[in-house]
């Protein structure tokens, strides 16, 4: 079974921030928190990964709350090709079989005009 | 661009008859892929763990028999849908993990397949 929980769905106006939480509360100490994106129709993309510390990227900040039990995707700018389900993942990050990723039912992010 | 490549995007086929869907790892090598399989508004549903040169892994409930595994090379592997019916018609999607990227896993653009 996943070990997140995230919202089903969520709005968002086109241009302003999209803040995606994702609760995470059974974490253990040597699990990444990653997400991923899947558009219709086509395979997940990376976002972003984090230990404990925030992270930045091109796409997206990952902040991840001082206890690791919850983290929030941040997309600084949407725009209407963010609109896509968003998943918040748990996973080591040893290689070989810790590379298996478990889905739940993520977030659908709906960007408005 | 793509690191992972799938083939083919899509594939109809007979009931009875069996498909294959190729997935590559694209400038690096995978000792370990994995397949998923996701039907219309559902989650990813991993279905097997594919290593290199040794049996794949099947979670609980997948049929090893229907859905051949193998995985010749650090650079593909193939599952191979085996007396196709209509029920086995899904969205199959691939990953492979990039280790120079800091275990980045990434995916391919999927698989569509139609049994009619």
């Amino acid at each position: 079974d996943a070990k997140t929980t995230q919202p089903t769905s969520m709005d968002c106006a086109e241009g302003r921030a999209a803040n995606l939480p994702c609760n995470h509360s059974t974490i253990s100490g040597n699990e990444y928190v990653y997400w991923y994106r899947q558009i219709h129709s086509q395979g997940p993309q990376y976002i972003i990964h984090g230990l404990k510390n925030n992270e930045t990227n091109e796409m997206a900040s990952l902040i991840i709350t001082e206890d690791r039990k919850s983290s929030t995707l941040i997309l600084p700018h949407a725009t209407l090709r963010d609109t896509a389900v968003y998943y918040c993942i748990v996973r080591m990050n040893y290689g070989g079989a810790t590379n298996k990723l478990i889905f739940g039912t993520g977030t659908l992010l709906a960007v408005q005009p | 661009g793509a690191v992972v490549s799938q083939h083919p995007s899509w594939v109809i086929c007979k009931s009875g008859t069996s498909v294959k869907i190729e997935c590559r790892s694209l400038d690096f090598q995978a000792t370990t892929m994995f397949w998923y399989r996701q039907f219309p508004k559902q989650s990813l549903m991993l279905m097997a763990t594919s290593n290199e040169g040794s049996k794949a892994t099947y979670e609980q409930g997948v049929e090893k028999d229907k859905f051949l595994i193998n995985h010749a090379s650090l650079t593909l592997s193939t599952l191979t849908v085996t007396s196709a019916h209509p029920e086995d018609s899904s969205f199959y999607i691939c990953s492979a993990t990039r280790t120079r990227a800091g275990n980045t896993i990434y995916f391919g653009e999927g698989s569509w397949l139609t049994v009619v």
